[in-house]
């Protein structure tokens, strides 16, 4: 069974940062497109971001209203993507989740991240 | 960036009853990336087209999409009482190695 776990979430002022972590199991990872997308508070989803498995080359692309503040990489060893967030912003708030392949076929629950002064 | 608008925002129908959402790009999608999701309050996105009319594995055959270029539609031949959720329809697209991926605002189906 493919699972998805992130961690990392949490409370944070504008200006800072946070590191996001999605575990994946169940599934060869290390072949795996892996994608982050979020959904602010009672709002719809959006995409923030994606990198390709290494045969792909690893390359990333994000959204415009993240590119330049979030780099996302990928440890094949231990089966896990992150997501560094910095100079975060309160519109960033949101619940993250992150999701395989080219189309988002398997999700994980999700993590919150506050930003907050 | 390609923009999708759905509709209606809102879907009010009762449990056996025929539902159309539909999704509409503002220029033509790549090829026939569009994608559609349901997603229950509290948890996450569930795939259930891709491809804009393959269903994904363990979608039941009440679900369909058709479409392509700039109109799509999400079609639930008779609604269970489990497909009253949110649906979100989502462009991909590749090009000059980059891929790009944008979201609908959703639709909301209740029960009537």
């Amino acid at each position: 069974e493919v699972q998805l776990v992130e961690s990392g979430g949490g409370l944070v002022k504008p200006g800072e940062s946070l590191r996001l972590s999605c575990a994946g199991s169940g599934f060869t990872f290390s072949n795996a497109w892996m994608n982050w997308v979020r959904q602010a508070p009672g709002k719809g989803l959006e995409w923030v971001g994606r990198i390709k498995s290494k045969p792909d080359g690893e390359t990333t692309d994000y959204a415009a209203p993240v590119k330049g503040r979030f780099t996302i990489s990928r440890d094949d060893s231990k089966n896990t993507v992150y997501m560094q967030m910095n100079s975060l912003k309160a519109e960033d708030t949101a619940e993250y989740f992150c999701a395989t392949g080219l189309v988002f076929d398997h999700w994980g629950q999700g993590t919150l991240v506050t930003v907050s002064s | 960036e390609i923009v999708l608008t759905q509709s209606p925002g809102t879907l009010s129908l009762s449990p056996g009853e025929r539902a159309t959402l539909s999704c509409r790009a503002s220029q033509s999608v790549c090829s026939t990336y569009l994608a559609w999701y349901q997603q229950k309050p509290g948890q996450a996105p569930r795939l259930l087209i891709y491809g804009a009319s393959s269903r994904a594995t363990g979608i039941p055959d009440r679900f369909s999409g058709s479409g392509s270029g700039t109109d799509f539609t999400l079609t639930i031949s008779r609604l269970e009482p489990e497909d009253f959720a949110v649906y979100y329809c989502q462009q991909y697209c590749q090009q000059y190695g980059s891929t790009l991926y944008t979201f609908g605002q959703g639709t909301k189906l209740e029960i009537k």
